[in-house]
């Protein structure tokens, strides 16, 4: 079993729709949380940072559920540019310093 | 802006030949990541570096796999006697010291014939 697990998708949704993905992690040393976004044949870049209160950023709002671990992203008013993958992150202290694990994302199709 | 660079872009080899990868971290972070991604896949952590120490090297899958960062700066990942399994994209990502944000880099995708 991966230690975080995402349904790969695709999803398939039209502009103005509403979305959401889901994450799971199974190590619950996991101290720090993330969304990033990747566009084909690109680096992943940083979307947000999850905290366990929940967080907005325009469009976007991630939840965490530390007691479930699991932690979901929200796209509002989807537009034709959010199509990539989305790559769900967890950040665990190694020793001496904080390793990134990554999801297997979840690819986004929005189309007119 | 000066973000991390990697090269070359694209690396096509045969099956038993070695290769190296360059990174170029941005200027002044002192961590530096390799991480390997499959087709499909996330990204899997390879090895780290805080300065030319290499703290971490406990996701490199085979010890045809080197890695090395002299002088603190730019990195090389090497890959001896390549394999087909050995094709993918190379990220290299760099940081400040402690918990911040890692900066990734366009990738090295290599294909193995």
């Amino acid at each position: 079993r991966k230690e975080v697990e995402q349904d790969p998708g695709p999803f398939n949704v039209p502009e103005g729709a509403t979305v959401a993905f889901n994450c799971t992690y199974s190590n619950s040393a996991s101290q720090s949380f993330f969304w990033y976004r990747q566009d084909c044949r690109k680096e992943p870049k940083l979307l947000m940072s999850v905290y366990s209160s929940g967080n907005e950023d325009g469009r976007f709002t991630a939840q965490l559920n530390r007691a479930s671990q699991y932690i979901s992203l929200l796209i509002r008013d989807s537009k034709l540019s959010d199509s990539a993958t989305y790559l769900c992150v967890v950040n665990r202290k190694a020793t001496g310093f904080q390793k990134l694990v990554f999801g297997t994302g979840t690819r986004l199709l929005v189309s007119p | 802006g000066a973000g991390v660079s990697q090269s070359p872009r694209y690396k096509v080899a045969k099956r038993g030949q070695d290769v190296a990868l360059r990174c170029d971290p941005i200027s002044g972070h002192v961590s530096l990541f390799w991480y390997q991604q499959a087709l499909g896949q996330g990204p899997e952590f390879l090895t780290y570096f805080q300065n030319e120490a290499q703290l971490d090297k406990s996701g490199l899958p085979s010890d045809r796999f080197f890695a090395e960062r002299p002088e603190g700066s730019v990195s090389t990942l090497k890959i001896q006697r390549t394999q087909q399994e050995d094709s993918a994209v190379y990220l290299c990502a760099s940081s400040l010291e402690g918990p911040r944000p890692q900066h990734f880099g366009d990738g090295t995708r290599l294909s193995i014939l």
